[in-house]
């Protein structure tokens, strides 16, 4: 099981907005630790998508933004387009493991 | 432009050492820490360990230890990680991903990462 809990799957059709939640504990999320989100395409290695909860690094579209609260954490992305479909990884730092963590990955669909 | 270019791919036998580059370029190479992360066939991600900038200090995750070793040649601006005692559960893929700097010795994200390196192992 993953320290951070994700959906499997969310979907969504173009244009529209989806979140993916990221649920953590009190030794992580809820310890006052930043979530990061990576982007992972099939067959590609992950991509750096947003830091600090919810900071966009450059070329980052500002269709993607975060938010944290307590033990939880989301990724938003509205206009969905097609090129979106791909593998979301939430992560951050567990202090009682002494390790960055990640999140069991979401795959979303675009319909 | 940034990148990290790691490796190829291995095919080793259980109880055997596999060794992985990744090649920097288009930074200062001394001055980020180096992560090592994996990703087993349909599985999540999994942090092994790092190696910090200007000391060169490593950290390991427990699952890893006594196991894995990450090097720095700062010469040639390539980061190694070895594991040792290879068994069929390491058959994953690979990466290094560059460590995006912050104040907090925790809140760290990886920002920059190679191409991957499978690393398969079967008898």
């Amino acid at each position: 099981q993953s320290v951070l809990t994700q959906p499997p799957s969310v979907s969504g059709a173009p244009g529209q907005r989806v979140t993916i939640s990221c649920t953590g504990s009190s030794s992580n999320l809820g310890a006052g630790y930043d979530v990061h989100w990576y982007q992972q395409l099939p067959g590609t290695a992950p991509k750096f998508l947003m830091y600090g909860n919810n900071n966009r690094p450059s070329g980052v579209p500002d269709r993607f933004s975060g938010s944290k609260s307590d033990t939880s954490a989301s990724l938003a992305i509205t206009g969905l387009q097609a090129e979106d479909e791909a593998d979301y990884y939430c992560q951050s730092y567990d202090s009682r493991l002494g390790v960055w963590v990640f999140g069991g990955g979401t795959k979303l669909t675009v319909l | 432009q940034v990148q990290l270019v790691q490796s190829g791919a291995e095919v080793k036998k259980p109880g055997a050492s596999v060794k992985v580059s990744c090649k920097a370029s288009g930074y200062t190479f001394s001055r980020y820490a180096m992560h090592w992360v994996r990703q087993a066939p349909g599985q999540r991600l999994e942090w092994m360990g790092w190696i910090t900038a200007g000391n060169d200090n490593t950290k390991y995750a427990q699952k890893f230890q006594g196991r894995v070793t990450i090097t720095r040649d700062t010469s040639a601006s390539t980061d190694y990680m070895e594991l040792s005692s290879l068994r069929s559960e390491d058959t994953a893929v690979y990466y290094c991903a560059r460590d995006r700097p912050s104040g907090s010795d925790y809140d760290r994200a990886f920002d920059i990462w190679g191409q991957g390196t499978m690393v398969s192992v079967s008898s």
